[in-house]
């Protein structure tokens, strides 16, 4: 089983400032086999990116997803208020797919 | 607009048993293959099993396999989760989610609490 870890568990930014996540698996997830998604509590997560780097519909320009093989990236270029959430990524080059345990970017 | 509705969770003991539905509207539904994918309270995400376009391939994380069956019914587009022999680690929100790989569509999601 693939173990994804996201770091850092918690970042506290200001509205207008870039947030840089990362998700690193313990092995190749092949091919970008990787999504990510935002979850706001008591919501349902929404899907950001998948492919590592494609946008998902309706998903503003300011998401950008980067990175290959173990080691990806979601940037946020600059904060909106809406953006407030957990964020997790999720590997699916390998069954059982796995998700990882989420970076929560709050208010600083 | 596509919605996903959960339905059926609840509060069941040990070794209970309950049948979980997804009503899905706004979308080609036969066209997708579907997933279950669960949250404990506090939590992350897991991926519990999904089920291919024609219901002829199904897949299942190996902690619920034997204990869990993932249906669909494309005439009705409704998916389905038959869980058995529930445990206190079976607790979380499950929710219902379009597509085999990656997520395109959620429901809100429905408890499932298990205890005595």
């Amino acid at each position: 089983e693939i173990v994804l870890t996201q770091s850092p568990g918690t970042l506290s930014l200001s509205p207008g400032e870039r947030a840089t996540l990362s998700c690193r698996a313990s092995q190749s997830v092949g091919s970008s086999y990787l999504a990510w998604y935002q979850q706001k509590p008591g919501q349902a997560p929404r899907l950001l990116i998948y492919g590592a780097s494609s946008r998902a519909t309706g998903i503003p320009d300011r998401f950008s997803g980067s990175g290959s093989g173990t080691d990806f990236t979601l940037t946020i270029s600059r904060l909106e208020p809406e953006d407030f959430a957990v964020y997790c990524c999720q590997q699916y080059g390998s069954s059982p797919f796995t998700f990882g345990p989420g970076t929560k970017v709050d208010l600083k | 607009e596509v919605q996903l509705v959960e339905s059926g969770g609840g509060l069941v003991q040990p070794g209970g048993s309950l049948r979980l539905s997804c009503a899905a509207s706004g979308f080609t539904f036969s066209n997708y293959w579907m997933t279950w994918v669960r949250q404990a309270p506090g939590k992350g995400l897991e991926w519990v099993a999904n089920i291919k376009r024609d219901a002829y391939e199904k897949y299942y994380v190996d902690s619920v396999k034997g204990r869990f069956t993932i249906s669909r019914d494309n005439a009705k587009n409704s998916l389905y989760l038959q869980m058995s022999s529930l445990r206190a680690e079976d607790t979380a929100v499950y929710y219902c989610a379009a597509g085999g790989q990656y997520y395109v569509y959620w429901g809100q999601g429905t408890l499932v609490t298990v205890s005595s």
